[in-house]
């Protein structure tokens, strides 16, 4: 592994089912964040982790939960998928401790709910 | 509260110069971004500024004036590689990123 993966790469998904979304960095960085990007607007900030055991709300947490139970590893789950959860989702991670606070991104996951 | 404007479509010619625009709102403000994001692929980091001025690197440089909410990206010599979409973006006071819808950056031959 050489950054940050995610899986899948696509899905597609029927309302009402639960989906977890993986993501996995192998950068030793402390902090983590998922994100949703949809057509015509910016990358919004869906949770994020600032270290392992810790994990906070960003601006659209409603229907998302996170869990951070190590370094590496920060999974998404959608409990009961709405179309409105459609979407592209990428994961990032950046080394707080620096002084730039540059964000890696994994390639993203296009998640499509019918 | 919060907010980033930057242009929605820019077109330029190969090897000319092309400047992208970006004004933000913030009450609180530690740095500025720029992202570049080709189309279906990730964003990828370009540059940081955190206090006033140019900061140069190679083709690309970033200015900040921080009293006037504004940046730009210069990109120089363009290349057609350089079709893609450049993200404005600020971190708050709390350290989080705040993101523009980007500015789609066309290049003609």
């Amino acid at each position: 592994i050489a950054g940050i993966t995610q899986a899948p790469t696509s899905q597609i998904l029927a309302a009402g089912r639960r989906m977890t979304l993986r993501c996995t960095q192998d950068m030793r960085h402390n902090a983590m964040y998922w994100y949703r990007q949809d057509l015509g607007l910016g990358l919004r900030l869906i949770h994020y982790s600032n270290t392992a055991g810790t994990t906070g709300k960003g601006e659209v947490p409603d229907g998302y939960s996170v869990s951070r139970a190590n370094t590496d590893d920060f999974p998404l789950t959608l409990a009961s998928a709405v179309p409105s959860q459609t979407s592209v989702y990428f994961c990032a991670s950046s080394d707080s401790s620096g002084s730039i606070y540059e964000q890696f991104f994994g390639p993203g996951t296009r998640l499509t709910v019918l | 509260g919060q907010n980033i404007d930057q242009p929605t479509e820019m077109t330029a010619t190969e090897g000319a110069i092309v400047q992208i625009n970006c004004t933000y709102q913030t009450s609180g403000f530690n740095g500025l971004f720029w992202y570049q994001q080709h189309a279906g692929e990730a964003p990828t980091f370009l540059s940081y500024n955190v206090l006033d001025g140019l900061e140069e690197k190679g083709r690309f440089s970033s200015f900040l004036s921080r009293s006037k909410g504004y940046s730009y990206l210069l990109l120089k010599e363009l290349q057609m590689k350089d079709s893609a979409s450049y993200l404005c973006v600020f971190m708050d006071s709390n350290y989080q990123l705040i993101w523009g819808a980007g500015t789609k950056l066309i290049i003609k031959p």
